[in-house]
């Protein structure tokens, strides 16, 4: 079984609406986070959490918004989809090694199509 | 402010090496990282170079690094039709998060 899965692997919306990606891990990582990936763009860090009762803003922030339900569960929700968020989303996790590598692990990803 | 730039393409035959380049700004980075992305999967880490390091070699890769130029690469010897992907590298700045490169896409010709 894949170690962080996500869900829906695809999904087409329309302007306005809201959506909500969702991402689950059994690694037992305390961190985790949400990239887009946008062509010739790399990823670009949304938000990102080191616990549970730890939010952080990325890079691209604006017009997304994030809940740490549990250590394994991690949602993105988009209020009010826009076009421009259409993009492949991926959900990753993290646990500090002892050295100090930052070295993630991601799930397959979300596209999203909004309309 | 925090940059890492990548060619977004590189085409080879099969059994030629491969050499993927990578370029970033942050000379605080500790940790160097090459990620794998194949057709509708997430990424994989591929390797991985400790900022006090100038080569690292696992198999057929082999990670270069020149700390005074900021300029990282990824040489796949004897690449093959299933290295056909795009490469990421990635930086790590501080223990918090990673900065991305744009991709480079590998096309392996038979």
């Amino acid at each position: 079984d894949a170690d962080v899965t996500q869900t829906p692997r695809n999904r087409i919306t329309k302007t306005g609406k809201r959506i909500m990606l969702e991402c689950s891990q059994t690694k037992g990582h305390d961190r985790m986070y949400w990239y887009r990936q946008d062509p010739g763009l790399g990823l670009r860090l949304i938000y990102y959490s080191f616990d549970v009762k730890d939010i952080n803003k990325g890079e691209i922030s604006d017009g997304y918004s994030v809940s740490r339900q549990a250590q394994a569960k991690f949602s993105l929700s988009l209020e009010s989809a826009i076009p421009n968020q259409t993009a492949l989303y991926f959900c990753a996790t993290s646990e500090p090694g002892t050295s100090g590598s930052n070295e993630q692990f991601f799930g397959p990803g979300t596209r999203l199509t909004v309309l | 402010g925090e940059d890492v730039e990548q060619s977004l393409f590189l085409s080879v035959r099969e059994g030629d090496s491969s050499v993927i380049n990578c370029t970033y700004t942050d000379s605080s980075s500790t940790y160097l990282y090459w990620y794998k992305q194949e057709p509708g999967a997430g990424l994989q880490l591929l390797t991985y170079i400790f900022s006090n390091m100038d080569m690292k070699q696992d198999q057929r890769l082999t990670v270069l690094l020149n700390k005074k130029d900021k300029h990282l690469s990824l040489r796949i010897a004897d690449t093959q039709t299933g290295d056909s992907a795009i490469y990421f590298c990635a930086e790590s700045i501080g223990p918090n998060k990673l900065i991305f490169g744009t991709g480079t896409l590998l096309a392996v010709q038979p």
